[in-house]
């Protein structure tokens, strides 16, 4: 498996502003992913963060609102800018482990709470 | 593309009753298929996974999933529920490939009732 540490754990911002979410992994990363969580709701596909170039994102998420950086194996950011209420959601980070194929590992997320 | 379906947002049994928690995938290639579980206020943590190898899979804390083809399922069961099983119960989905995504199903929310 792989051990995921997310900061911050919560944090609740002002509309407006933006926070910057940190994810490492302890382990060889194949892949990294960032997903979102909005209140009793499912998991949706943010973007996959691509070490040394620009994330892939999906279909309804963009650069200019959820920029991620990857400079290195282990370490991915996703910033959430301009926030507004309707950003208040778990981001959740998550990864594919050298020679575990196509299993996915989720950090503990982060709460995040606009008002 | 991939789906999920999970019959029934929420779920309750009693203490010591079987868990069964629905899962129907729609794939047009052979699947890889997993759940798992969230707790209140922490990640997901992976239950048990089907990457084509036996069908009948065993996972963590007392859960095993059976992968039948021929209905498209991945139903999550449990012979005995106990307390602390009670927790939001996700399905997913991926398949080999240049997207590879997991896809998730809706979630389940089981209550275990003393």
């Amino acid at each position: 498996s792989a051990v995921i540490s997310q900061k911050p754990s919560r944090d609740i911002c002002q509309r407006g502003t933006s926070l910057t979410i940190q994810c490492q992994v302890d382990s060889q990363v194949t892949m990294m992913f960032w997903y979102r969580q909005q209140p009793g709701q499912s998991l949706t596909l943010i973007a996959t963060a691509n070490q040394g170039s620009e994330a892939t994102y999906e279909s309804g998420f963009v650069i200019d609102k959820f920029p991620i950086s990857r400079p290195n194996l282990t370490f991915s950011t996703l910033t959430v800018s301009n926030m507004s209420p309707e950003d208040s959601s778990i981001y959740l980070c998550s990864v594919r482990v050298r020679g575990q194929g196509e299993t996915q590992y989720f950090g503990p997320g982060t709460r995040l709470l606009v008002l | 593309a991939q789906s999920v379906t999970q019959l029934g947002s929420h779920v309750s049994v009693s203490e010591g009753a079987l868990v069964l928690l629905r899962c129907n995938y729609s794939s047009s290639v052979p699947p890889y298929l997993f759940w798992y579980v969230q707790y209140p206020n922490q990640g997901l943590q992976l239950l048990l996974k089907y990457t084509s190898a036996a069908t009948l899979v065993k996972g963590i804390n007392g859960f095993e999933a059976e992968f039948k083809k021929s209905e498209t399922s991945f139903h999550l069961t449990k012979p005995s529920a106990h307390m602390s099983d009670a927790a939001e119960y996700f399905c997913a989905v991926s398949v080999a490939g240049s997207a590879r995504q997991l896809t998730f199903g809706s979630g389940t929310q089981l209550t275990v009732l003393p």
